[in-house]
């Protein structure tokens, strides 16, 4: 079946650093791919997706780019804010139309001011 | 806009028994979800539908039955509760039809078993 792996389980940062989570998916053909965040004591919400190989999503300062020949759409911010500390989630959607999604296992960032 | 609401926010039963977590939406959505929160393992699906009355499973759905009384609402139960069932359940809901349609997740209920 469908899965999503995200390599980084925790990530600690500074502001101003460099953020890379990365997220691996494996599926058939074209799976639309999500990144979900979710802030403390809020549930998950979307922050971007990309439906076709090369095209970016991006939202807030983070984007990513769905990448077909190496099965991934890693999640980047040239500059992270404390304000950015949350869990981020990377997700596909099944071809069914009933938009489930399959989640990765989460990466808590954490962004020290 | 629109707005899930999850009741209780939190759930705390005792091991063996059967308790159910609530979920309203009032975005109008045909597809609602359950999906179970744990640390370090991410969202996984336990329960889904598509329409009022319809159910199907998802990945993790032993030990759990669901209902769709109505569009707006969709309830789970945990049909005997189990200490390693603490976790937080998150329902969300979305509009039925082409793929990647966003879903919108209620703020999640927290399942305490003692």
């Amino acid at each position: 079946g469908d899965s999503v792996t995200q390599t980084e389980g925790q990530v600690a940062l500074s502001e101003e650093d460099f953020l890379t989570i990365h997220c691996n998916y494996s599926a058939s053909g074209y799976p639309t791919l999500f990144w979900y965040v979710q802030y403390p004591g809020e549930g998950p919400q979307l922050l971007f997706r990309a439906s076709r190989d090369k095209e970016k999503g991006s939202s807030r300062g983070f984007e990513a780019t769905y990448d077909k020949g190496t099965t991934s759409f890693h999640l980047r911010k040239a500059s992270v804010q404390e304000s950015d500390s949350a869990v981020y989630y990377c997700a596909l959607s099944d071809h069914g139309g009933n938009n489930k999604l399959t989640f990765g296992q989460g990466t808590v960032l954490s962004v020290i001011p | 806009g629109g707005i899930i609401t999850q009741t209780p926010k939190f759930l705390i039963g005792q091991e063996g028994q059967k308790l159910t977590l609530k979920c309203q939406q009032n975005f109008n959505h045909d597809t609602m979800y359950w999906y179970r929160q744990d640390s370090g393992k991410g969202l996984r699906l336990i329960y889904y539908s598509i329409t009022e009355n319809d159910l199907q499973k998802g990945d993790l759905s032993e030990g759990y039955d669901a209902s769709r009384e109505k569009k707006s609402s969709f309830s789970l139960t945990v049909t005997s509760a189990q200490k390693n069932e603490m976790a937080v359940f998150l329902c969300a809901s979305s509009i039925q039809g082409a793929q990647g349609n966003t879903l919108y997740f209620g703020e999640g209920s927290r399942l305490i078993v003692v």
